[in-house]
C-alpha cells in the first residue's frame, strides 16, 4: 500500500477563497483523522471519522471548516472562506481499528495570503 | 512571523550516546500510548507503542517506559545516530466510558539534536 495520500502537497491561496484538501486513507482502515499543525498550537485534532461517519468534530475551529467522507477511500477538508490564520500544515491519518497506530500522510502546507 | 509560539524543548546529544525523551500525559483514562518521530517536511512516523497493562516495551534501539502512577511516558533511544534528529511526540488515546476508542491526542513535542 502507498500509505495515506494527501493532495495537494502545497496550496497558496488568497484570503476569502475556498480551499479543499484531499485525503486517501490506507485501504481497509476504519478510522480517518484530520489534524492541523502550527507553531502556535502544535498538532491539533480537528475531526475524525469511523466507517465514514464523523464521530468527533469538536476540534473544528469554526463553521468555515467542514469535512466529509463520502466513501471509505476518500475524505475532504474544506475551508470557506479561508483566512490568513488558517495557514498551517494539515495532516490526514488513518488507523486500522480501535487503539492501533495512526499512519500519517505527508501533509498539505496551506498558505493563505 | 509569529511573536509567540511553541518553544519546543530541545535535547542535544552526542552521536553514540543514549537519549531519553520524557512526556507527561494528561488523562488517567488513557490506555494506549504512541511515540512518533517527525522529520522536517514530513508527517509523524510511528516509532513504538505501549498499552496501559504494560510498563515497558522494547523495539529496535528504542524502549518505551510507562509510569501510570505519575502519568509519565519516556522514550529511550540507544546509540543515538544523526538520523535520529527530529521532533518526537508522545500521543495518548483516552478510552470512552463504554470502553471504546477515542481520539489520539498529541503532546507538544521534543526536538532531538544529535551532534557528531
Amino acid at each position: 500500500d502507498a500509505g495515506v495520500i494527501q493532495s495537494p502537497r502545497h496550496e497558496v491561496t488568497e484570503m476569502g477563497q475556498e480551499v479543499t484538501l484531499r485525503c486517501k486513507p490506507i485501504s481497509g482502515h476504519d478510522y480517518l483523522f484530520w489534524y492541523r499543525q502550527t507553531m502556535m498550537r502544535g498538532l491539533e485534532l480537528l475531526i475524525y471519522f469511523n466507517n465514514n461517519v464523523p464521530i468527533d468534530d469538536s476540534g473544528m475551529p469554526e463553521d468555515r471548516f467542514s469535512a466529509k467522507m463520502p466513501n471509505a477511500s476518500f475524505s475532504t477538508l474544506k475551508i470557506q472562506p479561508s483566512e490568513p490564520r488558517d495557514s498551517a500544515v494539515y495532516f490526514c491519518a488513518s488507523t486500522l481499528a480501535e487503539g492501533t497506530e495512526a499512519f500519517f500522510g505527508q501533509g498539505t502546507r496551506l498558505t493563505v495570503v | 512571523g509569529e511573536s509567540v509560539g511553541l518553544h519546543l524543548p530541545t535535547l542535544s546529544v552526542q552521536e553514540g550516546d543514549n537519549s531519553i525523551i520524557n512526556c507527561a500525559y494528561s488523562n488517567s483514562a488513557s490506555d494506549y500510548f504512541i511515540w512518533y518521530k517527525q522529520e522536517s517536511g514530513k508527517g509523524p512516523q510511528f516509532i513504538i507503542d505501549i498499552r496501559s497493562n504494560m510498563d515497558k516495551r522494547q523495539g529496535q534501539r528504542v524502549t518505551v517506559l510507562l509510569n501510570k502512577t505519575v502519568k509519565h511516558l519516556s522514550l529511550q533511544i540507544a546509540a543515538t545516530q544523526p538520523g535520529d534528529s527530529a521532533v518526537y511526540f508522545c500521543a495518548e488515546t483516552p478510552t470512552t466510558l463504554s470502553g471504546g476508542y477515542n481520539k489520539l491526542i498529541f503532546g507538544a513535542g521534543t526536538r532531538l539534536a544529535v551532534h557528531p
